[in-house]
């Protein structure tokens, strides 16, 4: 079992406030770390796919920073919007697995 | 062509039927993968196929059946489910674990 963190569980915050959540995985045997975003009655749509450490990535409001040495990676959302309200999971297949998905953090953002 | 198809979207079944859910991709991805979604849960991993080959199976029960006939089609045969197993099935392809992964929008399956 691939033991992934993913904190915190859920966090509501404003229309306009910045946020972050962390996804931690063992730092042994690291090959890839996804990023993806999930509503709920939905498909899950990849935002980042990370590999080197040290990588940052950006997609408009949103980007992720990578850590392999340490094994975590920081998702930030600036300037919330309540269309960013979804559950944000993160999976870091080791080589030769399969993408298992972290229990993820839920945003809700309130207008 | 950036798609995962599935069908069918929804799909209601006795306990006793056999049916079957299909999922296809034309992107050349050589890596399919079933997950079985419930509630407000993430989606849980069911199976992998690798190549056309079975690569991962999660301990899912034997009345789950999965099938890979070519490189672009992946079929989960159903047989004798129990009420618990109404879920979302979602399919997703990929061309590699540092690749991003592409979902279908999913079968609705609810046994009755």
């Amino acid at each position: 079992i691939l033991n992934v963190e993913q904190s915190p569980q859920s966090l509501h915050v404003q229309e306009g406030d910045s946020t972050n959540f962390t996804c931690s995985f063992p730092s042994s045997n690291f090959y890839a770390l996804h990023w993806y975003r999930w509503e709920t009655a939905k498909s899950p749509e990849a935002l980042f796919v990370m590999t080197l450490n040290g990588d940052e990535k950006k997609k408009g409001r949103i980007s992720a920073t990578l850590n392999t040495k340490e094994g975590y990676s920081y998702l930030y959302i600036k300037g919330s919007q309540p269309e960013d309200s979804a559950t944000y999971l993160c999976a870091p297949p080791p080589p030769g697995t399969a993408l298992i998905f972290g229990k993820g953090t839920t945003l809700s953002v309130s207008s | 062509d950036t798609e995962v198809t599935q069908t069918p979207k929804h799909l209601v079944m006795g306990m006793t039927n056999k049916k079957s859910l299909k999922c296809e991709q034309h992107m050349g991805h050589r890596a399919m993968y079933w997950y079985k979604q419930k509630a407000k849960k993430p989606p849980e991993l069911m199976f992998v196929y690798s190549y056309e080959k079975l690569s991962i199976n999660e301990s899912v029960p034997s009345r789950f059946s999965p099938e890979c006939p070519n490189s672009s089609l992946l079929n989960l045969h159903l047989h004798a489910l129990q009420p618990e197993d109404s879920a979302l099935y979602l399919c997703a392809s990929t061309p590699g674990l540092d690749t991003e992964a592409f979902f279908g929008q999913g079968t609705r399956l609810t046994v009755v």
